[in-house]
């Protein structure tokens, strides 16, 4: 139980595109989803918080018209990186917190972004 | 501040070799504190959970011990196997908020 996939798990895309990434926890309900990214070598660093159907918190220096999320479901959250560029390439993860527990969070295998 | 800080950065090993990897941390109070393995290219998976009061935690060949007093944490992993390379992660966790260690790599090489 407690399964979070997230897809693509690698994607290329060109600078100036925009990429979606999809997160979904699969045998459980999450209202809250959270999004990571984390470059090489280095540990998780937390981006935004989302909560479903309400606008996500975004943490310091994450910009949000750049980093657009949505969670539109309790099953799925979506995170759209508009305009990428280079600088953007990293490993982005994602995990859900089921709406029975107040504190456990169950991560996803992660999507390789890289930008060209 | 809350931080956790982990120790050593990278470490490699020959199979079937043990070794201890260790955690200090800030965070406190807290509720739990987790080691999590996060193979390349994956995302982090759970190895042992413990609580405030608990000393100690295992997991098959993974055991994780924890200091309250000294606010010091460490996994020990015995008889390694070239499976163990991978990243392992210690995160405090505070409420509803998480504190991710800065990692350790390690290789197990043949």
């Amino acid at each position: 139980g407690a399964v979070v996939s997230q897809h693509p798990s690698r994607v290329i895309c060109k600078s100036g595109t925009s990429v979606k990434i999809e997160c979904r926890s699969l045998d459980f309900q999450a209202t809250t989803m959270f999004w990571y990214r984390q470059f090489p070598k280095q540990s998780l660093m937390l981006m935004a918080t989302s909560n479903e159907g309400s606008k996500a918190t975004y943490e310091q220096g994450v910009e949000k018209d750049k980093f657009l999320i949505n969670h539109a479901s309790l099953t799925l959250s979506t995170l759209t990186v508009t305009s990428a560029h280079p600088e953007d390439s990293s490993f982005y993860i994602c995990s859900a917190r089921p709406e029975t527990s107040g504190r456990e969070q169950y991560f996803g295998p992660g999507t390789r972004l890289t930008v060209t | 501040k809350n931080q956790v800080e982990q120790s050593p950065q990278s470490l490699i090993i020959l199979e079937g070799k043990n070794c201890t990897l260790q955690c200090n941390y800030t965070v406190s109070p807290f509720s739990n504190l987790r080691w999590y393995k996060q193979d390349t290219g994956r995302g982090p998976v759970s190895l042992t959970i413990m609580t405030f009061s608990e000393n100690t935690k295992s997991n098959g060949r993974y055991t994780a011990t924890l200091d309250a007093d000294t606010k010091q944490s460490s996994l020990h992993i015995t008889a390694s196997q070239l499976s163990d390379s991978a990243s392992y992660i210690c995160v405090v966790i505070l409420g509803n908020q998480f504190y991710f260690g800065t990692g350790t790599s390690l290789t197990v090489i043949p």
